[in-house]
């Protein structure tokens, strides 16, 4: 089945350590897409790429990383310059270009630290 | 910049009761609107779109209204269930390639 994987599923990290949410998709999509998500709160857009070897940041980018050197993955590193990591992410993807209803997301990851 | 909001963070309908949860956006060049639905713990799931050259657009138990005029759109669902009971969220794109702009999300509850 096509789809768009998030791994793990829950993640706990402790304080000063960097950790990294794997995003991996078969759909063939050129974007992909990374956004946090607090409780009561909409999906805030940390990162995204449009194609490979290339990534803009969105509106929450300090204290992230992101790289993109396969189509089909779109890892995030939640570095130890991100104050307060704990939170709901979700990758999505979508085809290059097109309007963004053909936007799939994944199952999220949470992350605490503990 | 783009803003989208929702008028209330609850809402609570009988089954088989219609529901409409509300949406406001800011931004004059967004080109499509989107629903989403999230269930507890998951990703968001597409529901029904619109472009902004059309007032209305149905699809199975679902109809979005948009309304240029005063920058508002609403999803209706036609007899709730408890299945539909999760938030939804209403998203805003084409005004920047390759984004879109959520807002908080409703969060609807189903009563038996």
């Amino acid at each position: 089945d096509g789809g768009i994987t998030q791994s793990p599923k829950y993640l706990f990290r402790k304080e000063g350590q960097n950790v990294t949410l794997s995003c991996e998709q078969n759909l063939n999509h050129d974007a992909m897409y990374w956004y946090r998500q607090d409780p009561g709160q909409g999906l805030r857009l940390i990162y995204y790429s449009q194609i490979v070897n290339d990534f803009q940041k969105g509106d929450i980018a300090e204290g992230y990383s992101v790289s993109r050197e396969k189509k089909e993955s779109f890892p995030l590193t939640v570095t130890s310059a991100q104050k307060n990591p704990t939170a709901f992410y979700l990758c999505a993807s979508s085809r290059q270009g097109a309007r963004s209803t053909e936007a799939f997301f994944g199952q999220g990851t949470r992350l605490t630290v503990v | 910049g783009e803003s989208v909001g929702l008028h209330l963070p609850t809402l609570s309908v009988q089954e088989g009761d219609n529901s409409i949860i509300n949406c406001a956006y800011s931004n004059s060049a967004s080109d499509y609107f989107i629903w989403y639905k999230q269930e507890s713990g998951k990703g968001p799931q597409f529901i029904i779109d619109i472009r902004s050259n059309m007032d209305k657009r149905q699809g199975q138990r679902v109809t979005v209204l948009l309304n240029k005029t005063v920058k508002h759109l609403s999803l209706q669902i036609a007899a709730t269930q408890p299945g539909d009971s999760a938030v939804y969220f209403c998203a805003e794109g084409g005004s920047t390639l390759g984004r879109l702009y959520f807002g908080r999300g409703t969060q609807l509850t189903v009563w038996p």
